[in-house]
């Protein structure tokens, strides 16, 4: 069974960059899956930020396009979000998932606060 | 892009059956056969319970089940149950990336 573990600061300042990390356990990132991160502001539903494939071949919601970078790293098995330029409107649990047409393995989240 | 539509709540009695829909375009619902519903219990992580429209995962209750026409996904819960009581979201391709839908709030009466 796939596990897949966020991790990153929790408070993010306004104008400043967002970054997380995920890592995989029990599976490979080197897979036919294609690694998706996820975020819910408080309250709110679910919005697809974007997914990555182990070749670095990449897909972003167009809404947060100019914002998002998204990487991999083969060797420590685990890929990576960016999101610059934050703003409170950031604010949420960020998840990360292993994705084949459907999010079939989801870390925990991790909670991120963007304020000063 | 829009998020998909979703009645904002349902609510039904322990064993009945109640039915979620969720409303897109032939850009996304429509155009594909890559639809799939997601449980989410507060402070949880979402879990997929129906992928490709109508397949259930391993595990999953077959109490659970979808199904598509034109540009509408539906779940439907039968034999309703406390532990239904949850948030529930749908999901599509669409050209390049994914798209949620708004959301729909299950509570058993």
């Amino acid at each position: 069974q796939m596990q897949l573990q966020e991790s990153g600061p929790g408070l993010v300042k306004p104008s400043g960059t967002l970054s997380l990390t995920c890592a995989v356990y029990g599976g490979s990132i080197s897979s036919s899956s294609w690694w998706t991160w996820v975020r819910q502001p408080p309250g709110k539903g679910l919005e697809w930020i974007g997914e990555i494939y182990h070749s670095g071949s990449t897909y972003y919601n167009p809404s947060l396009k100019s914002r998002v970078t998204m990487s991999v790293d083969k060797s420590k098995n685990q890929f990576s979000l960016r999101l610059s330029s934050v703003t409170a409107a950031d604010t949420a649990v960020y998840y990360c998932a292993s994705k084949i047409s459907y999010l079939d393995f989801w870390g925990l989240g991790t909670p991120v606060t963007v304020s000063s | 892009q829009s998020a998909l539509t979703q009645p904002a709540s349902v609510s039904g009695s322990p064993g009945q059956s109640i039915t979620i829909s969720c409303t897109g375009t032939s850009r996304d619902v429509g155009g594909y056969n890559f639809v799939s519903w997601y449980q989410q219990h507060p402070g949880k992580a979402p879990k997929l319970i129906i992928y490709d429209v109508s397949y259930r995962p391993s595990g999953v209750s077959n109490r659970f089940s979808g199904s598509k026409s034109g540009n509408t996904a539906s779940l439907t819960i039968s034999g309703l149950q406390a532990e239904d009581e949850a948030d529930y979201y749908c999901s599509s391709y669409t050209t390049g990336f994914n798209v949620f839908g708004s959301g729909t709030e299950v509570t058993v009466l």
